[in-house]
């Protein structure tokens, strides 16, 4: 089974709203990673949180990471319709280093 | 910078025939590239492994003697689909690793097999 689960599975805003999606995984882990993918295209890496960071911001984006139960968030603030694509979080394994399983993603709506 | 680049973006062919995509990493030499296939609103699913110079390792379930993946260089990864099926229909996806983090990933090759 995929080692990320996100929720929600979609997510449907106006722009200026924030917007938050979380992701939760199952084994021990080096990192976290966010990417945002358009429809058809490549991936786009947002941000990485390290498994001994608790926050980390770049920009609109805002990552949690709760080892402990074993989550994350990705917030985005006052978002745009250009943010309109699928988001998903990947887990870079701590027994398979650099190998990242990717969670089923968010798919994101930002009404203009 | 820590471009990666897809060759074709997409490809067309007839049921039986082989199909070679590449990755490039334009700016960065790249130890290590990995190959995902991505099925429509789906995931994406890590295929292989490719590290330069030596075999590659596939993920449990994926065909290596299907699909044949080649890293002879550190900027170059390729993936052949040999007698692609329409089932081999999807959206590949290679991604190139500079250090044991970060993956930076191409645009993704869509193919379609008649």
């Amino acid at each position: 089974s995929q080692q990320g689960e996100e929720d929600p599975q979609a997510l449907s805003i106006q722009e200026g709203e924030n917007a938050t999606m979380n992701c939760s995984y199952k084994t021990s882990i080096n990192n976290l990673q966010w990417y945002r993918q358009n429809s058809g295209r490549g991936l786009v890496h947002l941000i990485l949180i390290r498994s001994n960071e608790r926050e980390k911001h770049s920009g609109r984006l805002r990552v949690t990471l709760d080892t402990s139960k074993k989550s994350s968030s990705l917030l985005i603030t006052a978002s745009r319709a250009a943010d309109t694509a699928s988001y998903f979080c990947a887990t870079d394994l701590m027994e398979y280093g650099n190998k990242l399983v990717f969670g089923a993603g968010t798919i994101l709506r930002v009404k203009s | 910078g820590a471009v990666v680049s897809q060759h074709p973006s997409w490809v067309i062919c007839k049921s039986g025939t082989s199909v070679k995509i590449e990755c490039r990493s334009l700016d960065f030499q790249a130890t290590t590239m990995f190959w995902y296939r991505q099925f429509p609103k789906q995931s994406l699913m890590l295929m292989a492994t490719s590290n330069e110079g030596s075999k590659a390792t596939y993920e449990q379930g994926v065909e290596k003697d299907k699909f044949l993946i080649n890293h002879a260089s550190l900027t170059l990864s390729t993936l052949t689909v040999t007698s692609a099926h329409p089932e081999d229909s999807s959206f590949y996806i290679c991604s190139a690793s500079v250090q044991r983090e970060t993956q930076y990933f191409g645009p993704g090759t869509r193919l379609l097999v008649l």
